[in-house]
């Protein structure tokens, strides 16, 4: 199985802040990489797929990079309804495998 | 507008079974894959099968291959899972979500775009 790896598990920021994510696969995964957005008693939200591709509705904030085995998710200006848990997802290979998720939390 | 509902969720015991239905609307459902994917107590997201527009079907097999069974109706637009022999393990909320579809180029349609609110499956004794 591809493992996905994301850094930090966690992190502390304000409204306003620039925070990146750091999604790591075991193997290459080209750039079948998605990234989701998890509030607690919500539905996961799809944020970016094909590693750089804003879903419709998305804010601008949001913006994914990378292909291989190294991927970004930038949130250029933090806003109060971006504290979730944030997941990356190969869709490369079966079984389709998510990274740990990444708690963004209000400093 | 898309929504997905999902119901089933149940307590149940260990070596019981459980069927889990997602009702779809807001798309021609008979067009797009869809998949489950759940999330056991304090963990992360685990895929765990999708259902393909003609029936077909992947599992994650190391979990629950022969365990699973993942089906369509196109006419009801509904999926289901119907899940046996079930463990400790696979206590989780369950989601049904919708494949984004489309433009394939890099990866883009193998991606959920759409996913329900989940389904609280517990198996304890």
């Amino acid at each position: 199985d591809i493992q996905m790896t994301q850094s930090p598990s966690s992190l502390s920021a304000s409204v306003g802040d620039r925070v990146t994510i750091t999604c790591r696969a075991s193997q290459m995964t080209s750039t079948y990489l998605n990234w989701y957005q998890h509030k607690p008693g919500g539905a996961p939200r799809l944020l970016i797929y094909a590693a750089s591709r804003l879903q419709s509705g998305v804010p601008s904030r949001f913006r994914g990079s990378g292909s291989g085995t190294e991927f970004t998710l930038t949130i250029s200006s933090l806003q109060l309804e971006d504290f979730a848990t944030y997941y990356c997802h190969q869709s490369y290979r079966d079984p389709w495998t998510f990274g740990q998720g990444t708690k963004v939390e209000i400093k | 507008e898309v929504h997905v509902v999902e119901s089933g969720g149940d307590l149940v015991q260990p070596g019981g079974s459980l069927r889990l239905s997602c009702v779809a609307s807001g798309f021609t459902f008979a067009n797009f894959r869809m998949a489950w994917v759940r999330q056991a107590p304090g963990k992360g997201l685990e895929w765990v099968a999708s259902v393909f527009p003609n029936g077909g079907t992947a599992y994650k097999e190391d979990s629950v291959e022969g365990r699973f069974t993942i089906s369509r109706d196109n006419s009801k637009n509904t999926v289901s899972l119907q899940m046996s022999s079930l463990r400790v393990e696979d206590t989780a909320l369950y989601y049904c979500a919708k494949y984004l579809g489309g433009d394939c180029s890099g990866g883009g349609c193998y991606s959920l775009d759409s996913w329900g609110q989940g389904t609280l499956v517990t198996v304890s004794s």
